[in-house]
């Protein structure tokens, strides 16, 4: 069973706008979560990550919200560039076991 | 830097062939991991190794086996491949484990393997 879903499958948003990227768990342990972003015919790379004590950290122009006790996190790009455009993974991890990624949501900004 | 490789980028088998996928990284990380991707799935962990000379069962490891060989190289093999075993595999290094509270458990990936076994 999927511990950590990302409901939609794309998205598209207007060169400069702001781009929400959402991720739902449903293990109530989980401490850790990461964003990841990947291009085709690449591994995904490390984008942004936050801790459970937290609830934003921001990098630039990226932003990863979470609240604990809805179970959600999301990726706010502001703003968005086409060089955006990628698949965008959320993953959580508990207590330094494995992490569970979610199915992706690929995102295409349009000029 | 190369950063990690995997070798080969594609394969096609025959179901019940054997084959082992090659996974180095030079960045001089303690673990390392081995994917797969399938469409609407996501990246599922297939093995991993916390540091040279352990491996560790992940989400989905019937099917395969791995080898730590040294600190740079992990592999993985498929004994008698099955087509559900048709996917994309990627390899990622770590400094420590992934997971772990810390700065430095951030994964780094390989280009990844496409693979498909009719």
């Amino acid at each position: 069973d999927q511990q950590v879903k990302q409901n939609s499958p794309s998205l598209s948003v207007q060169e400069g706008r702001i781009s929400i990227l959402n991720c739902d768990y449903t293990n109530s342990m989980f401490d850790y979560f990461l964003w990841y972003k990947k291009y085709p015919a690449e591994g995904p790379t490390f984008l942004i990550s936050i801790s459970s004590i937290k609830d934003k950290n921001e990098d630039g122009r990226f932003t990863v919200f979470l609240n604990k006790s809805a179970k959600h996190l999301s990726l706010h790009i502001v703003p968005s560039q086409p060089g955006d455009s990628a698949v965008y993974f959320c993953a959580a991890s508990e207590a330094g076991n494995q992490f569970y990624f979610g199915t992706g949501t690929s995102l295409t900004v349009i000029p | 830097n190369a950063g990690v490789t995997q070798t080969p980028k594609f394969q096609v088998l025959k179901t019940g062939q054997s084959m082992t996928l090659q996974c180095a990284q030079d960045m001089n990380h303690n673990s390392m991991y081995w994917y797969r991707q399938d469409p609407g799935m996501g990246l599922r962990l297939i093995y991993y190794s916390a540091s040279e000379g352990t491996t560790d069962k992940g989400e989905v490891p019937n099917g395969y086996n791995v080898s730590r060989l040294n600190k740079r190289e992990f592999s993985l093999r498929l004994e008698s491949a099955a087509p559900s075993q048709t996917s994309v595999y990627f390899c990622a290094s770590s400094r420590i484990l992934a997971g772990l509270l810390s700065s430095y458990n951030e994964q780094f990936f390989g280009p990844g393997t496409r693979l498909t076994v009719l």
